[in-house]
């Protein structure tokens, strides 16, 4: 079945670690995107990536970062710098096409312990 | 630059009671609009999309109607189960954005027995 696959689903950091969350999907989609939500809260841009090998910053990109060396996979990386990582992460891809939707993956919660 | 705006929640209803969520956008061009639900602990889901003006979105009872003219795509249901308590998101891709998605903020919806 195609799908968008993220894991793993929990995760916990400790201070001044770097994680990296996995994202894949085999939908042969050309754009991904990496999203941050916080309880209660909406959904605010991280990264998004249009082809391989290029990757442009979202809304809230510091202390993150992103690598698209493969058209299925999308890795992040919480970074130290990152002052506040507690939350839960959501990745999603879609064509460009603006008529198409996008499919989410299941949500990775990024947890500092 | 483009953006959606919806209701503030939490919204309770009864069960069988009708529901009306508002999101109201503002973009360039001609936006494909849509609704995506999003259950405890998961990713989102697309629930219904529109792609131009006038058409109709639909599905498990949800409606929503692309107004061009009013520049709205409000979500409604004419009778609400337990089933249907989650977070609902408003979005916009428009071509000016290479497709890129617009989220509004969400809005809880609570249905109680």
């Amino acid at each position: 079945d195609g799908g968008i696959t993220q894991s793993p689903k929990y995760l916990f950091r400790k201070e001044g670690q770097n994680v990296t969350l996995s994202c894949e999907q085999n939908l042969n989609h050309d754009a991904m995107y990496w999203y941050r939500q916080d309880p209660g809260q909406g959904l605010r841009l991280i990264y998004y990536s249009q082809i391989v090998n290029d990757f442009q910053k979202g809304d809230i990109a510091e202390g993150y970062s992103v690598s698209r060396e493969k058209k299925e996979s999308f890795p992040l990386t919480v970074t130290s710098a990152q002052k506040n990582p507690t939350a839960f992460y959501l990745c999603a891809s879609k064509n460009r096409d603006r008529n198409t939707e996008a499919f989410f993956g299941q949500g990775t919660r990024l947890t500092v312990v | 630059g483009d953006s959606v705006t919806q209701m503030e929640g939490p919204v309770t209803l009864s069960e069988e009671a009708c529901l009306t969520i508002n999101c109201t956008y503002t973009a360039t061009g001609y936006p494909s609009l849509f609704w995506y639900v999003q259950y405890p602990g998961e990713g989102l889901q697309l629930l219904l999309k529109a792609t131009k003006a006038d058409d109709k979105g639909s599905n498990k009872g949800f409606e929503a109607t692309y107004r061009k003219e009013t520049t709205s795509f409000h979500l409604e249901k004419g009778s609400v189960q337990v089933s249907d308590s989650a977070v609902y998101f408003c979005a916009l891709s428009s071509g000016g954005s290479q497709g890129n998605l617009i989220f509004g903020k969400g809005t809880k919806l609570s249905v109680k027995p």
